[in-house]
């Protein structure tokens, strides 16, 4: 059984630019979250994914998208990068589409905008 | 929508001492309270969970306890070692998981 990656682990962009991030979800795992953790704050929820549909989303701007596919990975795109994005973007993926059951994060992608 | 305030952000205690963390929630119908563990440069990991049905539950030196009333829920960590020191942070959800801001446990050996 296979935990959740995500890819890339760090990388810096520059104000105005795009930049996505991938996830791989947990072995059987059909709904995946994103969260955004901000330095020393606790993470913050952005979207979540279920099924390849958006089901439920947090007070973040449209600049903020994702996709699911089929095989339940997942990509976050962020457009008009501002230096406020600079954070840890965390994945976490569960068998369900509601809380019942545990997260399971990734390792993150820590995100640095100049 | 659902908030979570946690205290405190930062606790030291002495290695072998007891540290409580403490939340309150804001949604009444949220049924399900997770504590994950985050070390540093490190995912969060669940350390123990508790849903709207349950007052506590332990788990070896690990408790939580859940007060539905009063909107608030608690961790308890007992006889407390190094190890334990890290970024702890609640959580509560309906329909998502909401967190709180964390708290910094070290524990002085």
């Amino acid at each position: 059984e296979t935990g959740v990656t995500q890819s890339p682990t760090h990388l810096i962009k520059t104000r105005g630019q795009q930049v996505t991030l991938r996830c791989s979800s947990q072995s059987g795992h059909n709904t995946v979250s994103w969260y955004q953790q901000a330095l020393g704050q606790g993470p913050q929820f952005i979207f979540q994914y279920y099924r390849e549909e958006e089901n439920g989303r947090g007070n973040f701007p449209p600049r903020f998208s994702g996709l699911q596919f089929p095989n339940y990975s997942s990509e976050l795109n962020v457009n008009a990068l501002e230096l406020d994005d600079s954070a840890l973007y965390l994945c976490a993926s569960s068998l369900a589409m509601t809380d019942t059951g545990e997260l399971f994060f990734g390792e993150g992608s820590r995100l640095t905008v100049l | 929508g659902e908030n979570v305030e946690q205290h405190p952000s930062t606790l030291s205690v002495q290695e072998g001492d007891s540290a409580v963390i403490k939340c309150t929630y804001s949604d009444s119908a949220s049924n399900y309270f997770p504590w994950y563990k985050q070390e540093l440069g490190k995912r969060p990991q669940l350390i123990i969970d508790i849903r709207s049905n349950v007052g506590e539950k332990k788990d070896q030196r690990i408790a939580v306890t859940l007060n539905k009333t009063a909107k608030h829920f608690s961790l308890h960590i007992t006889e407390t070692q190094p190890e334990d020191s890290a970024v702890y942070f609640c959580a509560a959800s309906f329909d998502k998981l909401v967190f709180g801001a964390g708290t910094i446990l070290r524990v002085k050996s």
